[in-house]
């Protein structure tokens, strides 16, 4: 079964940093592009950033370029996001996934829930 | 960035009729591999999102066939066929043929 397990959100002030992890399971981990997506409090879904199999190539939306950075270690079926320089408007569940577009094949975490205030 | 325009937005259905949810690019979504990379999402109260359809029309394991996606270009649409008590929630169109990808604001679906 896979599983994909999100940790490390929680409350922080602005301008501060958060490590959030995401543990895979249940499948070939590093065959596998990862990504994470946010959700901030009622609102809709925002794709954040996307690695390779890899970790050579890596994207990032705008609103997170030079702020965050995603990372994975496929010896330890795990996922990151570094996320520094936070702001109020990070404020969000950040769900952990994996898909492949052309397949059915999709998972997502539970997330985690980052509250950047004061 | 391409924005992805849902309508409507809330949707009150009667169980067992049908339902339908349209999705407009700003850029037309046929990536220069052929493909056109619309998919659906469905996120019931208080869950993770989930894929329902991908590549427009093609369903997900476990996906019941009373969903089905259409449509090409820039114009998309998804239908449920007979609305039942477990599809209530947000659901999303979202494209991944330019990148930042993106997703529409969401329609929710709610039983009458």
């Amino acid at each position: 079964e896979v599983q994909l397990v999100e940790s490390g959100g929680g409350l922080v002030q602005p301008g501060g940093s958060l490590r959030l992890s995401c543990a895979a399971s249940g499948f070939t981990f590093s065959h596998y592009w990862m990504s994470w997506v946010r959700q901030a409090p009622g609102k809709g879904l925002e794709w954040v950033a996307n690695i390779k199999p890899d970790g050579s190539e890596k994207y990032y939306v705008d609103s997170v370029k030079g702020r965050f950075t995603i990372s994975r270690d496929n010896a330890k079926n795990s996922l990151y996001l570094q996320m520094d320089g936070l702001r109020a408007d990070d404020t969000a569940v950040y769900y952990c996934l994996t898909m492949i577009w052309g397949a059915p094949f999709g998972y997502w975490g539970q997330g985690t829930l980052v509250t950047v205030s004061s | 960035d391409v924005v992805m325009t849902q309508s409507p937005l809330s949707l009150p259905v009667t169980l067992g009729q049908p339902a339908s949810i349209s999705c407009r690019s700003s850029q037309s979504l046929v990536h220069s591999d052929g493909n056109t990379y619309l998919n659906w999402f469905q996120q019931r109260p208080g869950q993770s999102p989930r894929r329902l359809i991908y590549k427009v029309s093609n369903r997900d394991s476990g996906v019941p066939d009373r969903f089905s996606g259409s449509g090409s270009g820039t114009d998309f649409t998804l239908k449920i066929s007979r609305v039942e008590a477990e599809d209530v929630g947000v659901y999303y169109c979202m494209q991944r043929t330019h990148w930042p990808w993106t997703f529409g604001q969401g329609t929710k679906v709610e039983i009458k």
